[in-house]
């Protein structure tokens, strides 16, 4: 059974920093792609980013660019999601997800719950 | 950036009924070099992570049940619930994955009349 389970989430004033985990199990992690989304509160779906190591790049919505780094370790089965210079428009549910495939032109057949990420002051 | 839309915003439907919701991208997903459509659907039920419900624009997910159906192609696609259940209230999205950013349509809420 695919598990993806995400944590991380906090309280952190604006300009903090924070890094996102997501423990994948119940499949090859190396093998697909795994992305970053997110959901303000009251409001709909956000695309962050995917890392793909058939893509072999991540990609980031313009949003967060030059802000947050997703990374992953193939090793420990487990996606990351830096976060720094953090805004108050940051504020949401990040989610993590699995592609349906190894390429980043994926749809996303798993989900985790999602950590709450709160930037206030 | 490719901008989705769905309509309607809201819709009630009454149990056993035909819900249909529509979604727009402002440019192709259609990739012609292998014929698919890059649109996905997903529902999120209140409290609940988003569950994907059809992948290339008509394929249905492993699990998902048959009274769920999607089509379109281009640029107008469609989700049918061919006989709404009380299970399916929930916030519908489609997500273009043809073009980065992959965005998500602002949804569609389905609520039993």
């Amino acid at each position: 059974e695919v598990q993806l389970v995400e944590s991380g989430g906090d309280l952190v004033q604006p300009g903090g920093s924070l890094r996102l985990s997501c423990a994948a199990s119940g499949f090859t992690f190396s093998d697909y792609a795994m992305t970053w989304v997110r959901q303000a509160p009251g409001k709909g779906l956000e695309w962050v980013s995917v890392f793909s190591e058939r893509d072999g790049r991540p990609y980031y919505a313009d949003s967060v660019k030059g802000r947050f780094t997703i990374s992953r370790d193939n090793s420990k089965n487990t996606l990351y999601l830096q976060l720094n210079s953090l805004r108050v428009q940051d504020t949401a549910v990040y989610y993590c997800a699995k592609g349906f495939g190894a390429s980043s032109y994926s749809s996303l057949d798993h989900w985790g719950q999602g950590t709450q990420v709160t930037v206030s002051s | 950036d490719i901008v989705m839309t769905q309509s309607p915003d809201s819709l009630a439907v009454s149990l056993g009924e035909r819900a249909t919701i529509n979604c727009k991208s402002s440019q192709s997903i259609l990739y012609s070099s292998n014929n698919q459509n890059y649109l996905a659907w997903y529902q999120q039920k209140p409290g609940q992570s988003p569950k994907l419900l059809i992948y290339w624009a008509s394929n249905r997910e492993s699990g998902v049940p048959d009274r769920f159906s999607g089509s379109g192609s281009g640029t107008d696609f469609t989700l049918t619930i061919s006989s709404l259940q009380t299970e399916d209230v929930a916030v519908y999205y489609c997500q273009q994955y043809y073009s980065i950013p992959f965005t998500f349509g602002p949804g569609t809420k389905v609520d039993i009349k």
